[in-house]
């Protein structure tokens, strides 16, 4: 079965710092990977995804995500924060296929201080 | 443009009553999704439906009804709601393979 984990649960950061954001994943296959973004009582946005190839991959908003298969990771960095950045951001894996079942990490909630 | 839908945005309601959740997707996607986040903002897929049929069903109480009337709509029927039901329950679309995109939510609070 696949699971995600997020190690972190709140961060913490100031303005114009960098963010890096550790996602660890339990699949068999190759992982249809993916990580959204959660703003107070708003839906879920996707800031970028990984199927296959080029293992760095640009998304929104500034972000880039990484996957490295012999760590089992797909983390998420942003070289400069904004305070509008301050969210709840998801972590997923997914099967593709039909149905695509998405499998979600715990959330890591991102604080942005002055 | 509003990609996914969903009515209502908030929905309070008593122990044991029927309520409905409607999502509407304009990406011309085959697959709609049913997700539940509980209050510890974990989510759970629920139901998955491609081109009108039901293609997931993640063990959910059969109080729980999915709905597809056609491939751009997937409506969700509760019955007897019970206070574990309290919710966001979001819908979420996709074609095949590709990542899904999300409604912004029905907030569900029983009483």
């Amino acid at each position: 079965a696949q699971s995600v984990t997020q190690p972190d649960i709140h961060i913490t950061v100031s303005e114009g710092a960098s963010l890096e954001l550790r996602c660890n994943y339990s699949y068999g296959a190759t992982p249809y990977l993916f990580w959204y973004v959660q703003s107070p009582g708003q839906g879920l946005q996707l800031l970028l995804k990984y199927f296959s190839g080029d293992t760095l991959v640009q998304g929104i908003k500034g972000f880039e995500a990484e996957f490295k298969r012999s760590q089992s990771s797909f983390n998420l960095r942003k070289p400069s924060v904004h305070w509008s950045d301050a969210a709840e951001y998801f972590c997923a894996v997914g099967a593709g296929g039909a149905g695509n079942k998405l499998t979600f990490g715990g959330g890591t909630r991102v604080l942005v201080k002055p | 443009d509003t990609a996914v839908s969903q009515t209502p945005k908030y929905l309070v309601t008593q122990m044991g009553n029927d309520k409905s959740i409607k999502c509407e997707q304009n990406l011309g996607h085959d697959t709609m999704y049913w997700y539940k986040q509980d209050s510890k903002k974990f989510l759970k897929i629920m139901f998955s439906y491609n081109n009108k049929e039901l293609i997931i069903n993640e063990t959910v109480p059969n109080r729980f009804s999915p709905k597809s009337p056609d491939k751009a709509h997937l409506n969700l029927h509760i019955n007897s709601l019970e206070l574990g039901d309290s919710a966001v329950y979001f819908c979420a679309s996709s074609q095949v393979g590709v990542a899904q995109y999300f409604g912004p939510g029905t907030r569900l609070t029983v009483l």
